[in-house]
């Protein structure tokens, strides 16, 4: 097991256009989390599933935004009709109930640019 | 509400030197864990180190270490020995619970660019 996997590392698009980010967890874990993480700023908490449930959302996560992680294995984030405002590093986490103070262990993340 | 706090947008440090990077929280639980995670130009968040708001010492772990200071509500980073590929963005953070899911989420300051100089 290499560690969380994101893909693609870099997306480009241009604004209203829309788009779908993926995460692979290590296999074992069975929590993921979404975060994102502006120019200058330290990731923000977006979303969190336990498994395949979608147990948790921040107010930071609007009607564009969606994400799924069916089966409780890979999870996808999809942003439509995107906006300037979206452009960030889209961070993907994952853990294994009870070890976090082990550490989260984070993918190397999906800079999205909108142009 | 969870707060973090880094007051050092930059740091820039001679090679082989030791270095402080500076973190304050603010929190109202009792229990809380402070964690410190290194994030190179690639873009990864590497997991540092960890310090529980009850651990009666200092957390260490190789060249890191955390000084807890629990009245000052302070968690600094110390980096011994410096390198030059300790230069990288580096920020502390705080686990908040995620009520009612028995998870928590992390919740990180703004972040230190430091910076070794050979």
């Amino acid at each position: 097991d290499t560690g969380v996997s994101q893909d693609p590392r870099h997306k480009i698009t241009k604004r209203g256009q829309n788009v779908t980010f993926r995460c692979d967890p290590i296999s074992e874990h069975n929590r993921l989390y979404w975060y994102r993480q502006t120019l200058g700023q330290g990731p923000e908490f977006l979303t969190y599933f336990q498994n395949e449930a979608q147990l948790e959302k921040s107010r930071l996560l609007s009607d564009r935004f969606s994400a799924e992680r069916p089966k409780g294995s890979f999870s996808t984030l999809e942003i439509q009709r995107t906006e300037q405002g979206d452009s960030a590093m889209y961070l993907c986490a994952s853990s294994l109930r009870g070890t976090e103070d082990y550490g989260y262990t984070f993918g190397s993340g999906t800079r999205l640019t909108v142009v | 509400a969870q707060k973090i706090t880094q007051t050092q947008p930059g740091m820039f440090v001679q090679e082989k030197e030791a270095v402080t990077l500076d973190c304050t929280y603010d929190t109202s639980d009792p229990s809380y864990g402070l964690f410190w995670y290194k994030q190179p130009s690639s873009g990864e968040m590497i997991f540092l180190i960890y310090q529980g708001s009850y651990d009666q010492q200092n957390a260490t772990e190789g060249r890191y270490s955390l000084n807890f200071q629990k009245a000052r509500k302070s968690a600094n980073l110390v980096i011994s020995a410096s390198q030059l590929g300790d230069s990288a963005m580096y920020f502390c953070a705080m686990r908040d619970l995620l009520l009612g899911q028995g998870a928590q989420k992390l919740v990180f300051g703004q972040g230190t660019r430091l910076t070794i100089n050979p």
